[in-house]
């Protein structure tokens, strides 16, 4: 059973650039999480997913970032226009459709923006 | 603010000891998980333990719960060199779906 599949696993942007971060949850897995994490942090929520629906974006900046969970395919959390203080580590975690059951997470990527 | 809490923030001990982190929380919560990260990696789940349940085993982890004064400990005995890695407690709010972490415990195991 594969995991959580995160790529790219670094990723380097110049400021204005787009980033494009795609997730593939765990087989069996509904529910998609994408959190950010700085460094010497913890993890920050940012967007929970059900396939083709956004039920939770209270952690996403208002400007810039978009998520989505197609019908089909991957989890992808887009940046739009990078800024130097976007560079951090950010993980997807899937979970199944039950409630307390854990998330499992993805090894993430890492964003550099120049 | 933080939701979750680790105390100690760093803790250096030698193999074989036994490692105590401890997690503070603020709201009600349906669950309470811990979680290891080694050096850029991503997290591994160690243990959930419910908010009605107050002690759970895992080889040689130990979680408890005290929901009473929002706090959780993790005890992990026997320490290796291998436990090195940074320990994160995450709550999952009741009527939320998403984890709140907290700021992390960094364990180092000396040979």
């Amino acid at each position: 059973n594969a995991g959580v599949m995160q790529n790219p696993r670094h990723l380097v942007r110049r400021r204005g650039q787009e980033a494009r971060l795609r997730c593939s949850p765990m087989k069996g897995h509904s529910h998609v999480y994408w959190y950010r994490q700085l460094p010497e942090e913890g993890l920050k929520f940012m967007v929970y997913l059900q396939k083709e629906n956004i039920i939770d974006e209270s952690g996403m900046p208002k400007e810039r970032f978009s998520a989505e969970f197609p019908k089909e395919g991957p989890s992808i959390l887009r940046i739009q226009q990078v800024v130097r203080g976007d560079s951090a580590a950010y993980f997807c975690a899937s979970s199944q459709t039950l409630t307390n059951q854990p998330q499992h997470f993805g090894d993430g990527t890492r964003l550099s923006i120049l | 603010s933080q939701q979750g809490e680790e105390d100690p923030q760093a803790l250096s001990i030698q193999e074989g000891e036994n490692a105590t982190m401890n997690c503070s929380y603020k709201t009600s919560i349906n669950n309470l998980q811990w979680y290891r990260q080694n050096s850029g990696r991503g997290l591994v789940h160690l243990i959930l333990i419910r908010s009605n349940e107050r002690e759970k085993h895992s080889g040689r982890l130990r979680v408890t719960l005290d929901t009473s004064k929002k706090s959780s400990s993790l005890l992990i005995t026997a320490s290796r060199a291998a436990d090195t890695a940074s320990y994160f407690c995450a709550t999952d709010v009741r009527n939320t779906d998403k984890l709140i972490f907290g700021t992390g415990t960094r364990l180092q195991v000396f040979p």
